[in-house]
């Protein structure tokens, strides 16, 4: 089945260490994105990549950095600058043609201990 | 820019109820919309999108969406609400990068 897997589910982390999230899709998808989900605040957009070895900031990228060596991979690392990194992180893809929606990955929760 | 505005952060209603989700949005081309569900750790679920043509839109579970460009808005409605209706949801607007409400939480009473 195609769709979007995130990984893992729920992580841990020691303050001042980074921590990468984990994301492929089997979509063939062109665009992928990372959403950060706080109650009551939505989703907000972290980075997003429209093509290989491309992307760009979103509206919250401090503290955050990915790569898109890969089509179907686009990781996240949380990195020790970010000053509150416990969150529900969602992943998602899009097909790059009019009028195509998003699909989401399950999410991974982010703690940090 | 682009943006959402949803209307009431919870609402609260009876099992065989209407559901109705406010959802208005402002965009300065015209609107891609989504409606999502999202279950507790789970990632989102497309409900119902519109991008052009007919105005009322039918998803599923029983949920349709009209789009009403003179009232920016594109209310979430199902006739009867069910209890595994319970969830959190999203109304959205973009075509690469969307933009996302901060979420309706729904409950059903039995």
């Amino acid at each position: 089945d195609g769709g979007i897997t995130q990984s893992p589910k729920y992580l841990f982390r020691k303050e001042g260490q980074n921590v990468t999230l984990s994301c492929e899709q089997n979509l063939n998808h062109d665009a992928m994105y990372w959403y950060r989900q706080d109650p009551g605040q939505g989703l907000r957009l972290i980075y997003y990549s429209q093509i290989v070895n491309d992307f760009q900031k979103g509206d919250i990228a401090e503290g955050y950095s990915v790569s898109r060596e890969k089509k179907e991979s686009f990781p996240l690392t949380v990195t020790s600058a970010q000053k509150n990194p416990t969150a529900f992180y969602l992943c998602a893809s899009i097909l790059a043609a009019e009028g195509t929606e998003a699909f989401f990955g399950q999410g991974t929760r982010l703690t940090v201990v | 820019a682009q943006s959402v505005t949803q209307l009431g952060s919870h609402v609260s209603v009876s099992e065989g109820a209407l559901v109705l989700l406010r959802c208005n949005y402002s965009s300065s081309v015209p609107p891609y919309l989504f409606w999502y569900v999202q279950y507790p750790n789970q990632g989102l679920q497309l409900l119902l999108k519109y991008t052009t043509g007919a105005t009322l839109v039918k998803g599923i579970n029983g949920f349709e969406a009209e789009f009403k460009k003179s009232e920016t808005s594109f209310h979430l409605t199902k006739p009867s609400a069910h209890m595994s209706d319970a969830a959190e949801y999203f109304c959205a607007v973009g075509y690469y990068k969307l933009s996302f409400g901060a979420g309706t939480t729904v409950t059903v009473r039995a």
